[in-house]
C-alpha cells in the first residue's frame, strides 16, 4: 500500500451503533488530519495530531472521538452519532506545515 | 478568521481552451497555499503547493500563482481536455491546518 489509506470505504450504521474509521499512512509523515466534507458545505478541518498529540479540535461534537497510537495511524471513534453526521470523512497527511496528501475518503450514511 | 472563496463555483468549456480558476482568502498571513483536484466521490489530488514566499509554482499543464498582498491566488490550466473535469479546490495553510473554498467544478467538453 501506498500513500494515505483509509477503510471502510462505505459505512452505514444507526444511530444507536458504534463504529470506527481508520486511516493509514505510509508517507513518513508526522502529522494526520480528519477533515469532513458535507454537500454543499467546504471541507471541515475536525482534528489535527502532531507527533501522536492532539493539536487541534475545531469544536466537534464529543460523538466524534479521535485516536492516534502512533504516527501512521488514525482512528475516528463513532458512537451516537445524528443523520446529519452523514459525510465524506477524509483523512490526510503531512510532515508539520508542509503540503498535505490525502486519503480517498469514508464514505458515512446515519439512518 | 479566516474564509476562502473560490469564482465560478462552476465552469463548462470546450476542449482546447486555456482557463483560470480563481481563490481569494480574507487573511494575508498564511504559511502556504495549496490546490487539489477531486473527482466524484473520491478523496483530494494535490496539485500545486505554493509556500507564502513563493509567487508561483508549475507542474505540466497546470501554473499557480500567489499574490499574499491582494488575498488572492489563480490556477491556470492550459490545453485543457476532458480528463481535467473535476472540482478544484483551493485551501490556505497555516502550521498545517488547511482553510478550503467551496471549489469549481469544471467540466471540459470534447
Amino acid at each position: 500500500e501506498t500513500g494515505v489509506t483509509q477503510t471502510p470505504r462505505h459505512l452505514v450504521m444507526g444511530m444507536t451503533n458504534k463504529k470506527s474509521l481508520k486511516c493509514e499512512q505510509h508517507l513518513g509523515h508526522n502529522a494526520m488530519y480528519w477533515y469532513k466534507q458535507s454537500a454543499k458545505k467546504p471541507l471541515e478541518l475536525m482534528f489535527v495530531y502532531s507527533l501522536e498529540e492532539r493539536v487541534e479540535n475545531n469544536s466537534v461534537p464529543s460523538r466524534f472521538s479521535p485516536e492516534c497510537p502512533n504516527s501512521s495511524h488514525l482512528f475516528l471513534h463513532l458512537h451516537t452519532l445524528q443523520p446529519e453526521d452523514s459525510a465524506l470523512y477524509l483523512c490526510a497527511s503531512s510532515q508539520t506545515g508542509n503540503e498535505q496528501f490525502f486519503g480517498p475518503g469514508t464514505r458515512l450514511t446515519v439512518l | 478568521k479566516q474564509e476562502v472563496t473560490q469564482i465560478p463555483a462552476a465552469l463548462s468549456v470546450p476542449e482546447g481552451e486555456n482557463l483560470v480558476l480563481n481563490c481569494s482568502f480574507t487573511d494575508s498571513a498564511i504559511y502556504n497555499l495549496q490546490w487539489f483536484r477531486q473527482d466524484p466521490g473520491k478523496g483530494l489530488t494535490s496539485l500545486l503547493l505554493i509556500q507564502s514566499s513563493q509567487r508561483e509554482q508549475t507542474s505540466g499543464r497546470l501554473n499557480a500563482s500567489l499574490d499574499k498582498s491582494s488575498g488572492r491566488s489563480t490556477l491556470y490550466i492550459a490545453a485543457s481536455q476532458p480528463g481535467d473535469s473535476a472540482t478544484y479546490l483551493c485551501a490556505t495553510g497555516n502550521t498545517g491546518k488547511l482553510i478550503f473554498g467551496q471549489g469549481t467544478t469544471l467540466q471540459v467538453k470534447p
